[in-house]
């Protein structure tokens, strides 16, 4: 089965540093998604990758997906207090049957002190 | 466009009784698929169905089972409930069953 491994797992910065977050996986990814979440909430999509030396940018939150699509990057410039929350990895893959499942990494706590 | 939606938002068991957890998929959506997340982990894959069929199983034993509805809304059931199922239970809908899946705001069931 798909492991994902996401590092570091816990972030504080200060507010405007720039960050990383790193998602690792075990197999090649076939679509790699990224999504946050508030403590207890639901998870919220920010962004999903499928080609390898992809990258994409929603505002100042970038993700990229290495040419060997085994790892990607979650990339915050000028944090804010609103970035604050759980940041997830996930692979999608499709098994036998064609169904899709969501393996998802451990999470990532983004704290941003004022 | 109506989000995901999930009820209720908190509940309390004890072990051994049985819950039904409930989601309504996002407007035009046909799949749901539902996770566990514990405390301080990441969501865990319970089962998917597409189309009112279950479309595959994580590592689940038989007591978690669910139903998808006509109108595509999904229910979760857990029987004969255990301390460890205390967690926070996300539904996610998708346009087919390969697709961006869109998250509810979860369920936090909490077994005594």
């Amino acid at each position: 089965s798909q492991e994902l491994e996401q590092s570091p797992q816990s972030l504080i910065v200060q507010e405007g540093k720039n960050l990383t977050i790193n998602c690792t996986s075990s197999k090649t990814l076939y679509g790699l998604y990224w999504y946050k979440q508030k403590y207890g909430e639901g998870l919220i999509f920010l962004m999903m990758l499928q080609k390898g030396g992809e990258e994409k940018s929603h505002e100042k939150i970038t993700a990229k997906l290495d040419e060997k699509k085994q790892q990607s990057s979650l990339h915050i410039t000028a944090s804010q207090p609103s970035h604050a929350g759980i940041y997830l990895c996930g692979a999608g893959a499709l098994d036998s049957g064609g169904y899709q499942k969501v393996t998802f990494g451990t999470g990532t706590k983004l704290q941003v002190i004022p | 466009e109506t989000g995901v939606t999930q009820s209720p938002t908190h509940l309390i068991k004890t072990r051994g009784q049985q819950v039904t957890l409930r989601c309504s998929s996002q407007s035009g959506h046909n799949t749901v698929s539902w996770y566990q997340q514990a405390l301080g982990q990441g969501p865990q894959f319970i089962f998917q169905y597409y189309r009112e069929e279950e479309n595959g199983r994580g590592n689940f034993p038989p007591r978690f089972s669910g139903l998808q509805f006509p109108n595509y809304s999904s229910e979760l059931n857990v029987n004969a409930l255990e301390l460890d199922d205390s967690a926070l239970y996300l539904c996610a809908s998708s346009l087919e069953s390969v697709g961006e899946q869109y998250f509810g705001p979860g369920t936090r069931l909490t077994v005594t």
